[in-house]
């Protein structure tokens, strides 16, 4: 199996750069995908393949990955990105694991 | 619209069984894998199963191998969930979700908005 690891809350004053880590073993050598769950709501995916973003989803998400982590970075955050956040890979061609999900709170 | 509706979620007593739906609108269903993902009260996601587009291919997570059988329907554009022997920690919130990318590049481009299932005596 393969182990995703989030922290599980991030902190951030609106208008400034939140930065969300999602930590696998080489997880720079596959496909990362980022969603947003809104208290209630279905997740919503706002990055794919490490960097894509779906049509929609503001400019403000982007996403890196190398190494042993990958990031999602929200800037000039918004009371409205308030949400939990799971990163998610293919870890082989037929298996698929998410990560436990971080609760960002804007100040 | 571009939308998936679950339904068939409810009360189940530990033991019994259950068969969850999704109706896909707005897309051609037959062109995309699709998947089953849950999440219990309070936690994470989990992708349980996904099927491939002709139902030749199906996944399943470890926790529902054996009790579990996703199945669709092309020509009605339906998704299905059977679930047997259900237990406590089957509890959740049960979302369809539409498979974009493939092989080892599958996330979830499309959800539904999730469907309960409470398995309690």
């Amino acid at each position: 199996s393969y182990v995703l690891t989030q922290p599980p809350s991030v902190s951030v004053a609106p208008g400034k750069t939140a930065r969300l880590t999602c930590g696998g073993d080489n997880i720079g050598s596959k496909s990362v995908h980022w969603y947003q769950q809104k208290p209630g709501q279905a997740p919503v995916v706002v990055v794919y393949y490490d960097s894509d973003r779906p049509s929609g989803i503001p400019e403000r998400f982007s996403g890196s990955n190398s190494g042993n982590t990958a990031t999602l970075t929200i800037s000039r955050v918004e009371a409205g990105d308030e949400a939990d956040y799971y990163c998610q890979v293919c870890y082989t061609s037929r298996d698929l694991v998410f990560g436990g999900g971080t609760k960002l709170t804007v100040l | 619209q571009v939308q998936l509706v679950e339904s068939g979620g409810g009360l189940v007593k530990p033991g019994g069984s259950l068969r969850l739906s999704c109706a896909a609108s707005g897309f051609t269903f037959s062109d995309y894998y699709m998947s089953w993902i849950r999440q219990a009260p309070g936690k994470g996601l989990e992708c349980i199963s996904y099927i491939s587009t002709s139902s030749t291919n199906t996944n399943y997570a470890d926790s529902v191998k054996g009790r579990f059988t996703i199945s669709r329907d092309n020509a009605e554009n339906s998704l299905y969930l059977q679930m047997s022997s259900l237990r406590a920690e089957d509890t959740a919130v049960y979302y369809c979700a539409r498979v974009g990318g493939s092989g080892s590049y599958k996330y979830f481009d499309l959800w539904g908005q999730g469907t309960l299932v409470t398995v309690s005596s």
